[in-house]
């Protein structure tokens, strides 16, 4: 059973459409990351999200904390290509260095 | 440009050899991480150390051990390659309270 679980698995979209992924936890964290992979590579932060409710902005990408901090969303607005992607939260466990992720959510974005 | 690097992009071993995926980073952080990925599982934590030759165990540990000599290198190692070991094998650093900087992965293959 994972710890994070986030939906949906796989989603694929055309070029200009929104979208919102979701990360849900039936356990209260003190922060959740968001990260994406591209294929070949590790992961890239970006964003941490730490108060309950708290809304952040990366150009299109939009993040949300909820206030019961048990879950967070990720939308993007107009999706391109190059937002093509595995989508993982993150949550710290024991202390704040110490993250469990999610399975990620697969986002593939077609011009 | 901060790093996280690892030794090798593509492995492929024989069952029941002894295998060391290697990984250093050149940002000084205490904290330093080693995960496997697999499809539809995410990423699961299998040692971490918050300190020269300091290790504790997580998720999945068993089959493997660390080495961490340096601040800058921790070494995962496979005492006896399995095939239900074939994976990628992600190294991550932190200096605390803030983000993961992963490395590329090492996909490993025992065959």
């Amino acid at each position: 059973t994972q710890l994070l679980e986030q939906s949906p698995q796989f989603l694929s979209i055309q070029e200009g459409e929104n979208l919102t992924v979701y990360c849900n936890s039936s356990s209260v964290f003190s922060s959740l990351q968001w990260y994406r992979q591209e294929p070949g590579e590790g992961p890239v932060l970006l964003v941490t999200v730490v108060t309950g409710g708290e809304v952040k902005k990366l150009k299109r990408l939009t993040f949300q904390f909820g206030d019961a901090r048990k879950d967070s969303s990720l939308h993007i607005t107009a999706a391109q290509p190059g937002d093509t992607g595995l989508y993982l939260c993150a949550g710290p466990f024991y202390n704040n260095n110490d993250m469990r992720f999610g399975a990620g959510t697969r986002l593939t974005v077609k011009p | 440009d901060v790093k996280v690097t690892q030794s090798s992009r593509y492995l492929v071993k024989r069952t029941g050899e002894k295998v060391f995926l290697e990984c250093v980073q050149d940002m000084d952080h205490e904290n330093m991480f080693w995960y496997r990925q697999d499809p539809g599982l995410g990423l699961r934590l299998i040692y971490f150390s918050y300190d020269v030759k300091m290790k504790e165990k997580g998720d999945i540990p068993e089959g493997y051990s660390v080495s961490r000599e340096k601040k800058e290198r921790f070494s995962l190692i496979l005492e006896s390659a399995s095939t239900n070991q074939t994976s990628m094998y992600l190294c991550a650093s932190t200096s605390g309270g803030v983000g993961y900087t992963f490395g590329s992965g090492t996909r490993l293959t025992v065959v």
